[in-house]
């Protein structure tokens, strides 16, 4: 992996189902991992940012892994509410070091359906 | 906290025109990031500054595009001269530290349209 690939691209599930989707990243000389909400019409918004393998985070409904060592990150989503409805991007520095050059990801597009 | 502003939130203008995007990060943040949003490349890194001083400009399309932060508080894009596929939505980003353990704060964008 040379870059930041997330898939599916686009999702779209039930009320009330859940779902998860996936990042995978370079997995030499890791940094860090984020994950971003983008609602239609806004900005992204940080849900998270990763650090340690095998780290886990939760925020309300959403949740996420890390695998630092074979490069993938899963963002899961308990119960999907229409409200959940985003674009959801994982971002990794892609400059050799920890400062900026944060490459985004295509990005999940997730529609969820009352 | 206003979080990062951008401004103007439009901008519609003519091939060849002088273009100036407008970024206030947030107080505290040392490091000022430029991406520009399409269909086709999704977000895309254009430029970033740490401490006012410009990083990487890699991602600078070309020579028609140029950035400055001549202070802590404010950063400017600028596109001279303005071409149709220049046309796109551009955000600026502001993060406290380094990115293994800051979250980047964005802008609410620019549109940009060049006709």
């Amino acid at each position: 992996i040379l870059n930041v690939e997330q898939s599916p691209q686009s999702l779209h599930v039930q009320e009330g189902d859940s779902t998860n989707f996936t990042c995978s990243f370079p997995s030499s000389n890791f940094y860090a991992l984020h994950w971003y909400r983008w609602e239609t019409a806004k900005s992204p918004e940080a849900l998270f940012v990763m650090t340690l393998n095998g780290d886990e985070k939760k925020k309300g409904r959403i949740s996420a892994t890390l695998n630092t060592k074979e490069g993938y990150s899963y963002l899961y989503i308990k119960g999907s509410q229409p409200e959940d409805s985003a674009t959801y991007l994982c971002a990794y520095p892609t400059g050799g070091t920890s400062y900026g050059k944060l490459t985004f990801g295509q990005g999940t597009i997730l529609t969820v359906h009352p | 906290d206003a979080g990062v502003i951008q401004s103007p939130r439009h901008e519609v203008t003519e091939m060849g025109q002088e273009v100036t995007l407008r970024c206030k990060p947030i107080s505290g943040h040392n490091s000022l990031f430029w991406y520009r949003q399409t269909m086709m490349r999704g977000l895309e890194l254009l430029i970033y500054f740490n401490n006012n001083v410009p990083i990487d400009d890699s991602g600078m399309p070309e020579d028609r595009f140029s950035a400055k932060m001549p202070n802590a508080s404010f950063s400017t894009l600028k596109i001279q001269p303005s071409e149709p596929r220049d046309s796109a939505v551009y955000f600026c980003a502001s993060s406290s530290g380094r990115v293994n353990g800051s979250p980047l704060h964005f802008g609410n964008g620019t549109r940009l349209t060049v006709t």
